[in-house]
């Protein structure tokens, strides 16, 4: 069983609709990370969280520690939103990044 | 601007030639770490470093060497690559203090061992 695991693996949304990406943990972390890929490869970060929620833009993360448990919303959904969206958790030892495989978003016009 | 860049972009070797990735970041972070990533396997942590001359393996550092002599920079040597070490390969930094430890990619290297 992997440390750090998504769901689902693959979404196909209509443009407008809103989207929720799940990521579970099993490890004790201090932050946990939501980065985004695109086709040409580049990986950015969306946020980072230790606790409650983070809103930027049409994008929110929230994050339950006691159920060890993370979701990314979109709203208003954008053919531009579609890339893979990462899960991952920096370890509570601090030195370790560990990723969920990630799930690949497309948006339909 | 903040960046983490890596150099060469693209890469194809032969197996057994030795080879090294840079990486360096602008941002003075104390933290730096080199991932692959596979189809089917996503991201694997190499190595990371928590600081200058500080140096320890992620999940798969068989077949690689890195050194952190300055804190910028971060090389990933190749002494002698095979087939499977092809793959995309990203450089990262960030801060070890909170809440500035955001993540910062550098935009990847593919490498090709033939």
């Amino acid at each position: 069983k992997n440390e750090v695991e998504q769901s689902p693996q693959n979404l196909t949304a209509q443009e407008g609709e809103f989207i929720t990406i799940n990521c579970s943990y099993s490890v004790g972390i201090s932050a946990l990370h939501w980065l985004q890929q695109h086709p040409g490869g580049g990986i950015v970060s969306l946020f980072m969280l230790s606790s409650g929620k983070k809103k930027h833009g049409r994008l929110i993360a929230t994050i339950n520690i006691q159920e060890k448990h993370s979701s990314l919303h979109i709203t208003a959904s954008h053919p531009r939103d579609s890339a893979v969206y990462i899960c991952a958790v920096t370890e509570t030892s601090g030195s370790r990044l560990t990723f969920g495989e990630g799930t690949q978003l497309t948006v339909n016009p | 601007e903040a960046q983490v860049t890596q150099n060469p972009r693209y890469l194809i070797t032969v197996t057994g030639k030795k080879l090294t990735v840079t990486c360096s970041q602008n941002m003075n972070h104390e933290y730096m770490s080199w991932y692959r990533q596979d189809p089917g396997l996503g991201l694997r942590q190499i190595y990371y470093s928590m600081n200058v001359e500080v140096t320890d393996k992620g999940d798969v550092p068989e077949g690689y060497k890195v050194s952190r002599k300055e804190k910028r920079n971060f090389p990933l040597i190749l002494e002698s690559p095979s087939p499977n070490q092809t793959s995309l390969y990203f450089c990262a930094s960030r801060a070890l203090e909170a809440p500035y430890n955001e993540q910062f990619f550098g935009p990847g290297t593919r490498l090709t061992v033939l």
